[in-house]
């Protein structure tokens, strides 16, 4: 069975621009996550979808990112415009539902410099 | 809103001595689930445990860890080191949406 896949697996950007970083859950799942990783602040939740509908929106990500779920096996992340703090490892997780496990994606790493 | 607390960003001991990892949590839903992620080095965050039965002992891979809703606690225990250990740990909470505490770094020393 194919895990969640991650693409790019590294990404890096100049100030400003827009970048869109990609996720295909596993098979079947109906969640889907999307997390910012960082040392200092661990894992932070940007936008979380059941069923393709958006559930959470991420509050103080709301302005800058934007996830989309166009159909059950396919998810984008658009950060625009990108600041040097945006600068992270970005997770996207899948379940079967609420209150089952995440599977993990291998992660993007995003570079702005 | 809810919330998961690990009080330590990083814990430091030698091989063969008993591992404790503190997670307190908060929510106002009478059923969380919740969960103990690992992360090794260079790999992403993968199931360790979960549980969402009170006072019920939940076990994998030497780790256990007891769901206490009298005070929101889900610590999770290992009665001796290995040096494989080491990682990053995070408890997670799931009560409508799933959220991480800042993990805890267990480095075991030889």
């Amino acid at each position: 069975d194919a895990g969640v896949t991650q693409t790019p697996r590294h990404e890096v950007a100049e100030k400003g621009q827009t970048i869109i970083l990609k996720c295909e859950p596993v098979s079947g799942h109906n969640d889907l996550f999307w997390y910012r990783q960082t040392k200092i602040q661990g894992l932070e939740l940007l936008s979380y979808f059941r069923s393709k509908s958006l559930m959470e929106d991420g509050g103080a990500f709301k302005d800058r990112f934007k996830a989309e779920m166009l159909n059950s096996s396919f998810s984008t992340l658009k950060i625009q415009p990108t600041e040097p703090k945006d600068s992270a490892v970005y997770l996207c997780a899948s379940s079967s539902n609420s209150q089952n496990t995440l599977y993990f994606g291998a992660g993007t790493r995003l570079s702005v410099l | 809103g809810d919330s998961v607390t690990q009080t330590e960003g990083l814990v430091t001991l030698t091989e063969g001595l008993p591992v404790m990892l503190n997670c307190t949590y908060q929510t106002i839903y009478s059923n969380p689930f919740l969960f103990w992620y690992v992360q090794h080095l260079n790999e992403s965050p993968r199931l360790l445990l979960k549980s969402f039965t009170d006072n019920k002992r939940t076990e994998h891979q030497g780790f256990h860890a007891t769901l206490h809703k009298s005070s929101s606690s889900f610590h999770l225990q290992k009665s001796s080191a290995q040096l494989s250990d080491s990682a990053l740990y995070y408890c997670a909470l799931n009560a409508y949406k799933v959220i991480f505490g800042k993990g805890t770094h267990l480095h075991v020393l030889p």
